[in-house]
C-alpha cells in the first residue's frame, strides 16, 4: 500500500513568488492535514480537510491556504514568500477519528 | 506555555541501555496520544499510538499515558545505534479535531555503539 505521497520533495523559490505543494493520501483517507516543521518552533499544525472541507485551521497568516479535491488529493499554497517560509511542509492523512495519523516525507522549501 | 512540553535533549545513551522520553501536556481534553521517530531529512514514522490512559508495548517500545498528571512517556529497550533519531510526543483530542495533532518540540537522541 502506498505511502502519504508529496510533491515536489525540494525547491527553491525567491522572496514574493508563490508556490503550491501537492499531497496524494494513502489509499481509502479522507482526512488531510498539513504541518510546517521549523528548527525554531518545531511542528505546527496548518490545516486541515475532510472530504474537501477546511475543518481546522491553524495560527498562521492567510498568505498560506489549501484546498481537497474530490479524490482526497491536496495542495498547499503559500503566497508573496517571505523568508521565514522556508521550512519543512509536512502532509498527513488518516481515515478519520480514532485512527492513525500517517505522515508523507514532505517538501523541502527555501526562500532566498 | 506551550501545550506540549517536551525536553528536547539531545540525550546520549550506550547502546543496550533503557531510554526514557517524556512530555507533559497542559490541556484535559487531548484523548490520543502519539509517538513519531523522524530521521534527518525524513518525514515523521508512527511509532505508538495510545488512547486514553494505560500502557502499550510493541517489541522494544513501551508508551505509557498518565491523563490524571497528564504525563506521557515513551520507554525504548535494548536500545541500538538505528534508533538515533528525533523523538516527537503528539497529542489530539479526537472529534471534528483529530486531524490537528500538537507536536512537543522533539528530543534528540544518539545511541552510541
Amino acid at each position: 500500500k502506498a505511502g502519504v505521497t508529496q510533491t515536489p520533495r525540494y525547491l527553491i523559490k525567491t522572496r514574493g513568488q508563490q508556490v503550491t505543494l501537492s499531497c496524494s493520501p494513502i489509499s481509502g483517507h479522507r482526512s488531510v492535514s498539513w504541518y510546517q516543521q521549523t528548527p525554531g518552533q518545531g511542528l505546527q499544525f496548518l490545516f486541515e480537510y475532510f472530504s474537501e472541507t477546511q475543518r481546522n485551521k491553524g495560527n498562521f497568516p492567510g498568505r498560506f491556504s489549501g484546498r481537497q479535491f474530490s479524490n482526497s488529493r491536496s495542495e498547499m499554497n503559500v503566497s508573496t514568500l517571505e523568508l521565514g517560509d522556508s521550512a519543512l511542509y509536512l502532509c498527513a492523512s488518516s481515515t478519520g477519528p480514532g485512527n492513525t495519523i500517517y505522515f508523507g516525507e514532505g517538501s523541502w522549501l527555501t526562500v532566498v | 506555555q506551550k501545550e506540549v512540553e517536551q525536553d528536547p535533549g539531545p540525550l546520549s545513551v550506550p547502546e543496550g541501555a533503557i531510554v526514557s522520553l517524556n512530555c507533559t501536556y497542559s490541556n484535559s481534553a487531548f484523548q490520543y496520544f502519539m509517538w513519531y521517530r523522524q530521521y534527518s531529512r525524513k518525514g515523521p514514522e508512527l511509532l505508538m499510538y495510545t488512547y486514553s490512559s494505560g500502557n502499550k508495548e510493541d517489541g522494544r517500545f513501551t508508551a505509557q499515558v498518565d491523563k490524571s498528571s497528564k504525563y506521557i512517556s515513551l520507554f525504548i529497550r535494548d536500545s541500538q545505534p538505528s534508533d538515533s533519531a528525533t523523538y516527537l510526543c503528539a497529542v489530539n483530542a479526537g472529534g471534528t479535531s483529530y486531524g490537528k495533532l500538537t507536536f512537543g518540540q522533539g528530543t534528540i537522541l544518539t545511541v552510541h555503539p
